[in-house]
């Protein structure tokens, strides 16, 4: 069965401070690693992670994929309470049953919670 | 990317009775997915929904409790009959939109009361 872990669950920091989300994951035929943000009802797309070792980066957030040992990273500098949201982690595996079918699994999520 | 317009944003029902939620895209894809996040929880899959053929729905979910209509390549509505206080969700639908990530609707918020 897929699985998708995140740590933490919940998180509480300042403002300022830096934060790394992790996710790991065990799923067959790994396909993508996506990030996403959800502050009320709707995840936002932050990022999509398909070879090791490529980082990317938008602002103030970067990500890495290790598909080696099976995990990503959500890295977050110099916080903002506007950060404060779940982080879901979620993974794009290949479906053999025919070309172009995907499924995704999301973890649990990793609330922040960044105060002044 | 595309943009997805989902409605309603939220209701409050009373239960055993049914809600229809609706999902229109601003161009043509060919799948749709439907997703349930229960309160605390990571979101669900409940089905894809493919134009001109019968939703296919994951283990769990069964098509007489959440029946899906996709009658054009831009719109699909879900429907969570005889609810009860369980079926107190978060739903959204979502699409591929090409390469890359995948896009999601603005949810709905189903209380049943």
């Amino acid at each position: 069965e897929d699985k998708v872990v995140q740590s933490p669950l919940s998180l509480v920091v300042h403002e300022g401070d830096t934060v790394t989300l992790n996710c790991s994951y065990e799923v067959t035929n790994f396909r993508s690693l996506l990030w996403y943000k959800q502050e009320k009802k709707a995840p936002t797309f932050l990022f999509m992670l398909t070879s090791s070792g490529i980082e990317k980066k938008s602002g103030r957030l970067s990500s890495i994929l290790d598909k080696k040992e099976l995990f990503s990273i959500l890295n977050i500098t110099a916080t903002q309470t506007g950060d404060s949201a779940v982080y879901l982690c979620a993974v794009v595996r290949n479906l053999l049953s025919g070309a172009g079918s995907y499924q995704l699994t999301f973890g649990k999520g990793t609330k922040l919670s960044v105060i002044p | 990317s595309a943009v997805i317009s989902q409605k309603p944003s939220r209701d409050i029902c009373q239960r055993g009775t049914s809600l229809t939620i609706q999902c229109q895209v601003d161009s043509q894809v060919t799948m749709m997915f439907w997703y349930r996040q229960q309160p605390g929880q990571s979101l669900t899959l409940i089905a894809t929904a493919n134009q001109g053929s019968e939703a296919t729905y994951e283990s769990g979910f069964v098509i007489d409790k959440f029946p899906i209509s996709r009658p054009n390549l831009t719109f699909s509505t879900l429907t969570v009959s005889n609810m009860s206080p369980e079926d107190s969700s978060i739903y959204l639908c979502s699409v591929r939109p090409g390469f890359g990530g995948y896009t999601f609707g603005s949810g709905t918020r189903l209380t049943v009361v």
